[in-house]
């Protein structure tokens, strides 16, 4: 079965801990991204990858670290979290964007790590 | 700049009416345009998207979509609502010019179906 997954799907920490929350995904994709979604904001993304050891800032990758070692694997690393990193994280992947008339991938999200930062 | 607005924080419908879920968007070049949705405790499925083509599209559990470029829309849509529809509808967008395969999304719409 083709799907995304992550680990661990609930997390309780405290502040300074060291957290990684892995990702990994089974249909060879190429690109993979973590978004963070938080009530009234939406999704927003924190990092991307476009391939193995490319990876590039989204929209809010303060206090984030990504690593793109293999191309299954796309782990979200927070190397010192603070409280308001508490929220529910979604890794994401879709095969090689191709631009033009008539291309586009549909991104394909894990069920969500839901964490909280004491 | 792209950017995604769903107006609606909640929407409210009776089962079996008519249910629209809206969604504006902006790019600076032409849009590829998504809806997921989030059943709770779950991660965001795919419904429909838009790319070129039919202005009118049709996607999963019988929704569908309409794009207006005129009113840079992407209003989503059921002929009848039912009870298992109620979760939240994200939409989301890309430019087509932008080099990456980043999606844009909205702050989501709550649907409720009451029976």
């Amino acid at each position: 079965e083709a799907q995304v997954t992550q680990n661990p799907r609930y997390l309780i920490t405290v502040t300074g801990k060291k957290l990684t929350v892995t990702c990994s995904q089974n249909m060879n994709h190429e690109y993979m991204s973590w978004y963070r979604q938080d009530p009234g904001l939406g999704l927003r993304q924190i990092y991307y990858s476009m391939n193995v050891e490319v990876t590039d800032k989204g929209d809010v990758p303060e206090g984030y670290k990504v690593s793109r070692k293999e191309k299954r694997n796309f782990p979200l690393i927070l190397e010192s979290p603070s409280p308001n990193q508490t929220s529910l994280y979604f890794c994401a992947s879709s095969s090689k964007p191709r631009t033009g008339v008539g291309s586009q991938e549909t991104q394909y999200f894990g069920p969500g790590t839901r964490l909280l930062v004491l | 700049a792209q950017s995604v607005a769903q107006p609606e924080d909640q929407v409210n419908v009776a089962e079996g009416n008519p249910l629209t879920v809206k969604c504006t968007y902006s790019v600076s070049g032409n849009p590829y345009l998504f809806w997921y949705v989030q059943y709770p405790n779950r991660g965001l499925q795919f419904l429909l998207k838009y790319i070129t083509g039919d202005n009118l599209v049709k996607g999963s559990y019988g929704f569908e979509a309409e794009f207006n470029k005129s009113q840079t829309s992407f209003h989503l849509k059921k002929p009848s609502a039912l009870v298992s529809d109620s979760a939240l509808y994200f939409c989301a967008v890309r430019d087509n010019e932008a080099g990456a395969n980043n999606l844009f999304f909205g702050t989501g719409t709550r649907l409720t179906v009451i029976p």
